[in-house]
């Protein structure tokens, strides 16, 4: 079945750095764009990033611009976000996300969420 | 940044009763609009999108409506699996989200 897990999260000191990974499953992961989406404790969700299918484009949400990186390896089918210079405010679940068709698309599957803590 | 605003905060229903959710964004993003439906521990889950389109597996309870600044998502009859925190998300010009409407009984 289509399934998307996330991996990498954790407890983090302030300034410090974390890579997330999103293992993609049951579909032509190098067919879709992705993106990250991310909830702090308690709170509504919040648009991270956005990746195309080959890579070709990024966008990022104004929070994290300058210090998070998207990327894929469609070879692996997997996602990945590197965070560094991570402050209070990025504590939150982190979710990938694969959109249903087009770039510019809602949201079909998600992952279970892998948790960074900044503290 | 198109801005998008959900009311109410929180909608008090009984079982069986007719939800109505709004959702409105700060400019016009035709039918670019996703609802989800998301409950304690779990990821969001995708409801409608295209502003009126149920993704798959969704009951026929629930349905999206509206173009342009003004949406709807209504669920016809309300089941006890249905009380969650439901988001509107606009993709017509980059990706946002409402702050949410929690549905409870």
């Amino acid at each position: 079945q289509v399934q998307l897990v996330e991996s990498g999260g954790g407890v983090v000191q302030p300034g410090g750095s974390l890579r997330l990974s999103c293992a993609a499953s049951g579909f032509t992961f190098s067919s879709y764009s992705m993106h990250w989406v991310r909830q702090a404790p308690g709170k509504g969700l919040e648009w991270v990033a956005f990746i195309r299918s080959d890579a070709s484009n990024e966008y990022y949400s104004d929070s994290v611009k300058g210090r998070f990186t998207i990327s894929r390896d469609n070879s692996k089918n997997t996602l990945y976000l590197q965070m560094n210079r991570l402050g209070d405010e990025d504590t939150a679940v982190y979710y990938c996300a694969k959109v249903v068709r087009y770039s510019y698309d809602a949201f079909d599957v998600w992952g279970q969420g892998t948790t960074v803590t900044v503290s | 940044e198109i801005l998008m605003t959900q009311s109410p905060d929180t909608l008090s229903v009984s079982p069986g009763e007719r939800a109505t959710l709004s959702c409105r964004a700060s400019q016009s993003i035709t039918s670019n609009l996703a609802w989800y439906q998301q409950k304690p521990g779990q990821p969001p889950r995708l409801l409608i999108y295209a502003a009126s389109t149920r993704a798959a597996g969704v009951p026929a309870r629930f349905s999206g409506s509206g173009s342009g600044t003004e949406f709807t998502l209504t669920i016809s009859s309300l089941q006890s699996e249905d009380f969650a925190v439901y988001y509107c998300q606009q993709y017509h010009n980059w990706w946002t989200f409402g702050q949410g409407t929690r549905v409870q009984i």
